[in-house]
């Protein structure tokens, strides 16, 4: 059982559309990473959150962290296709807690 | 400064065997955790090291172990290997004591068991 649930599994959309990523669980987080992996590559950190209903953004990428601190979502706007890759949240407990990923295709 | 460096990228082993990878952390960094990656089960913790010390340990059968040297270098080890090992095994290495901090992740290494 997956302590922490990332929706969509997967995810085809054109260029320039807008899209969210979920990250939800029935814990409670110290802190919530967000990383994004490309192929034959490891996982790379792009933010993390730390306080209940903390907002932070990095260029297209929106990320929030609910208020109880147990789900937390990322908002891509006018996706590109360099966006594609396996986005993946981690929840600190205080190990990190893997979400299984959100498989996201961007088209030209 | 160089990133997170694992050995090999790629092994083929046959069931029953055993394997050894190796990881070496970003200089200065103490702390590593390896993982497992399958596509249907996402990343899964294994374990960390920090200071030569084993610090918090995943939901493995006794099958896998690792060890850290002084030097921060980090192997893992697999015995009687299953159909099921096969996967990716990412190793990550942070500076701090805490597993928070961000960790910073090899490439990888692609087990497959035949």
């Amino acid at each position: 059982t997956q302590l922490l649930e990332q929706s969509p599994q997967f995810l085809s959309i054109q260029e320039g559309e807008n899209l969210t990523v979920y990250c939800n669980s029935s814990s409670v987080f110290s802190s919530l990473q967000w990383y994004r992996q490309e192929p034959g590559e490891g996982p790379v950190l792009l933010v993390t959150v730390v306080t209940g209903g903390e907002v932070k953004k990095l260029k297209r990428l929106t990320f929030q962290f609910g208020d109880a601190r147990k789900d937390s979502s990322l908002h891509i706007t006018a996706a590109q296709p360099g966006d594609t890759g396996l986005y993946l949240c981690a929840g600190e407990r205080p190990q990190l807690i893997w979400g299984a990923g959100t498989k996201l295709i961007i088209k030209p | 400064k160089a990133g997170v460096t694992q050995t090999p990228r790629y092994l083929i082993k046959t069931r029953g065997q055993q394997v050894t990878l190796s990881c070496s952390p970003i200089s200065g960094h103490r702390s590593v955790s390896w993982y497992q990656q399958t596509p249907g089960q996402g990343l899964q913790f294994l374990f960390e090291y920090f200071s030569e010390t084993q610090r918090n340990k995943g939901n493995f059968p006794g099958r896998f172990s690792g060890r850290q040297f002084s030097n921060s270098r980090s192997e893992m080890n697999v015995s009687t290997l299953e159909l099921g090992d096969s996967a990716l095994y990412l190793c990550a290495s942070s500076f701090g004591a805490s597993m928070n901090t961000e960790a910073f992740f090899g490439q990888g290494t692609r087990l497959t068991v035949v």
